[in-house]
């Protein structure tokens, strides 16, 4: 199964640009990349996923490397209201039953005044 | 917009209770999952139901039971609430499996999330 690497936490300026790395280098040919994200006491919610090319709407962007062992979620003006945890997530396969996503401990990006 | 339901945000059970957990969605979704949220484990899967009276086992599933009638709601019933329970309850819902091969619309709705204590 793939997995994913992020950092822990990543700091970003308000109205700045917030890119956000995901390292998942075992990932196969037919597997998405999804992003979540996790806003303090509420579910997660569903941003973007791509599978080889790089994927933009009204929320974010996508950027995944040709050899798709890595993307970044790119936020282009990051508010105070995208502090929140993200996570990375590949679509994981367990025998036969392939509905599960896998979420790690994502990345907690504070997004400062 | 999909919403999912779930009707508690906060419950405080005490031991042994039996607890009943609801979640509706609004978007004739065939897919409900119910996943538990703890600090340092993430998200674990404890059901998932992708038709009325279908559920499979995620990875998680002892000391839980779902009950799926109607395509629009999926209960989580702790039989008999203990501590290590204590825990977020999160409910999502999806039009297709997730990771279905070749398909790209495979997103989860989660809900606000059930916050239970167990003393």
């Amino acid at each position: 199964d793939a997995k994913t690497t992020q950092p822990p936490s990543m700091d970003c300026a308000e109205g700045r640009a917030a890119n956000l790395p995901c390292n998942h280098s075992t990932i196969s040919g037919n597997e998405y990349v999804y992003w979540y994200r996790q806003i303090h006491s509420q579910g997660p919610q569903y941003i973007i996923h791509g599978l080889k090319n790089n994927e933009t709407n009204e929320m974010a962007s996508l950027i995944i490397t040709e050899d798709r062992k890595s993307s970044t979620l790119i936020l282009p003006h990051a508010t105070l209201r995208d502090t929140a945890v993200y996570y990375c997530i590949v679509r994981v396969t367990s025998g036969g039953s392939n509905y599960k996503l896998t979420f790690g401990k994502g990345t907690l990006l504070t997004v400062n005044p | 917009d999909v919403k999912v339901t779930q009707s508690s945000r906060y419950l405080v059970k005490r031991t042994g209770e039996k607890v009943f957990l609801e979640c509706v969605q609004d978007m004739d979704h065939e897919n409900m999952f119910w996943y538990r949220q703890d600090p340092g484990l993430g998200l674990r899967l404890i059901y998932f139901s992708y038709d009325v009276k279908m559920k499979e086992k995620g990875d998680i599933p002892e000391g839980y039971s779902v009950s799926r009638e109607k395509k629009e709601r999926f209960s989580l019933i702790l039989e008999s609430a203990s501590t290590n329970q204590t825990s977020m309850y999160l409910c999502a819902s999806s039009l297709t499996l997730p990771g279905m091969l070749g398909s790209g619309a495979n997103v989860l709705t989660f809900g606000a999330g059930s916050r239970l204590t167990v003393l």
